[in-house]
């Protein structure tokens, strides 16, 4: 089973509107980090949000970490089409060792 | 400018050849990464490089060995690649000495037939 896991699989919305991406992890972790990766390219960072932080932003995005209940999820205010891509949590499991592990994400369109 | 080079982008292979991925840095980082990403299973850790000659296992490290003689340099190989091993590759560089944050390269789409 995945250490880090995001919901939904796929969603998709029309630009202008809000969406939210949800990730749940099974450790203790020192921080949770969001990424991005667009058709043909390898994963970018988005946001890094550490264990003893409960919200950070970062321009349109807007991250929230629950270390209570293991999880975060990631919001995208006022999308475009160039938000259409892969989104991923990955965690470090507390380890560390810095293997950080990712999971299969969440597949987002924005729609003209 | 920050880059993580992967080279090459694209390789055709026959089962039971030997397969040489490379990966470049030009930021210094002490740690590199080397992982697969294949349809619905995200990115799989396969194995990680703290320094030159200092390598550690990921979650996935069979069938794979890596090379780091130097530091902005690291390779994968795979000694008689199977199908099953058909994926995309990633490298990627950062981790604890930049602020937990990975560079990813653009990847190798790795194909064994």
């Amino acid at each position: 089973s995945q250490l880090a896991e995001e919901n939904p699989w796929a969603l998709s919305v029309h630009e202008g509107e809000s969406v939210t991406v949800n990730c749940s992890y099974k450790t203790s972790i020192t921080a949770l980090q969001w990424y991005r990766q667009k058709s043909g390219e390898g994963p970018a960072q988005l946001i890094l949000i550490r264990s003893n932080e409960r919200e950070k932003r970062n321009g349109r995005l807007r991250a929230t970490l629950d270390t209570s209940s293991q999880s975060s999820s990631l919001s995208i205010t006022a999308t475009r089409c160039e938000d259409t891509a892969v989104y991923f949590c990955a965690t470090d499991a507390d380890t560390g060792n810095y293997k950080y592990v990712f999971g299969a994400g969440t597949r987002l369109k924005v729609i003209a | 400018d920050m880059k993580v080079t992967q080279m090459p982008r694209y390789l055709i292979k026959r089962m039971g050849e030997n397969v040489l991925l490379e990966c470049g840095q030009d930021m210094s980082h002490e740690t590199m990464y080397w992982y697969r990403q294949d349809p619905g299973l995200g990115l799989q850790l396969i194995y990680i490089s703290y320094d030159v000659d200092s390598n550690s296992e990921g979650d996935i490290p069979k069938g794979y060995r890596v090379s780091r003689k130097k530091r902005e340099h690291f390779s994968l190989i795979l000694d008689s690649a199977k199908t099953n091993q058909t994926s995309v590759y990633f490298c990627a560089t950062g981790g604890p000495g930049v602020n937990e944050r990975l560079f990813f390269g653009h990847g190798t789409k790795l194909s064994v037939l």
